[in-house]
């Protein structure tokens, strides 16, 4: 079965302190990995894929196919970060994506 | 740059009424997603079309439908409406691109039509 697991539907922490959101995913294969922020009033938009391995807006996430997790990092929080923030998983190619819970991040002055 | 369009941005009908949500991707864009999101909830992948075709199917109900037209917008038809059915709609769109590691695809996200069901 795929399933994503976002165990914090809340997050708070202060301007300036290291943020970490977990993400666990079941998957019987390669999944392709995203994170998916949404900021106020704004729509969903792509911050992360894991292929590319890339730091988007001082945020990264390294998959751990041992442990099966896709946790999104950030060394020191800014005010901005505050948002909605989706894990999702697809299978290879054009499919659909399955979607975590959410996390909801605020970031504290 | 052109963004995923979808209409109505809210709708409000009463139970048992139909409803109609309309999606037009980004420009080449060949596949177009349905995704449903509950209050609280995270969004659940309805249907999804390539070139016009059905490519895959999630957990929607038999009282809705949808449909990709020739200029690749989309149509999701929904009948008999319940109370249930209220939420967001979001329709996403995406065009796989080779790379590298593998085929890839990211799916570019509309603003979600809010469907309200009195």
């Amino acid at each position: 079965a795929q399933r994503v697991t976002q165990p914090e539907k809340l997050l708070s922490v202060f301007k300036g302190a290291p943020v970490e959101l977990k993400c666990n995913y079941s998957y019987s294969g390669s999944p392709e990995l995203f994170w998916y922020v949404q900021y106020s009033r704004q729509r969903l938009q792509l911050l992360l894929r894991h292929i590319s391995r890339e730091s988007i807006k001082g945020f990264t996430a390294d998959l751990n196919k041992g442990e099966t997790s896709f946790h999104l990092k950030k060394p020191f929080a800014q005010e901005e970060d505050s948002a909605m923030y989706y894990c999702a998983l697809s299978g290879p190619g054009a499919q659909k994506l399955v979607f975590g819970q959410g996390t909801r991040l605020t970031i504290n002055p | 740059a052109a963004g995923v369009i979808q209409s109505p941005r809210h709708l409000i009908k009463e139970k048992r009424e139909t409803a109609t949500l309309k999606c037009y991707p980004i420009p080449r864009h060949d596949t177009v997603y349905w995704y449903q999101q509950g209050p609280g909830q995270d969004p659940q992948f309805l249907i999804s079309f390539y070139e016009k075709m059905q490519s895959d199917k999630g957990s929607i109900p038999d009282r809705f439908s949808a449909q990709q037209f020739s200029d690749y917008h989309s149509e999701l038809n929904m009948s008999s409406l319940e109370l249930g059915d209220s939420a967001l709609y979001f329709c996403a769109s995406s065009r796989l691109v080779g790379l590298a590691g593998g085929p890839y695809n990211e799916q570019f996200f509309g603003p979600g039509t809010r469907l309200t069901v009195l």
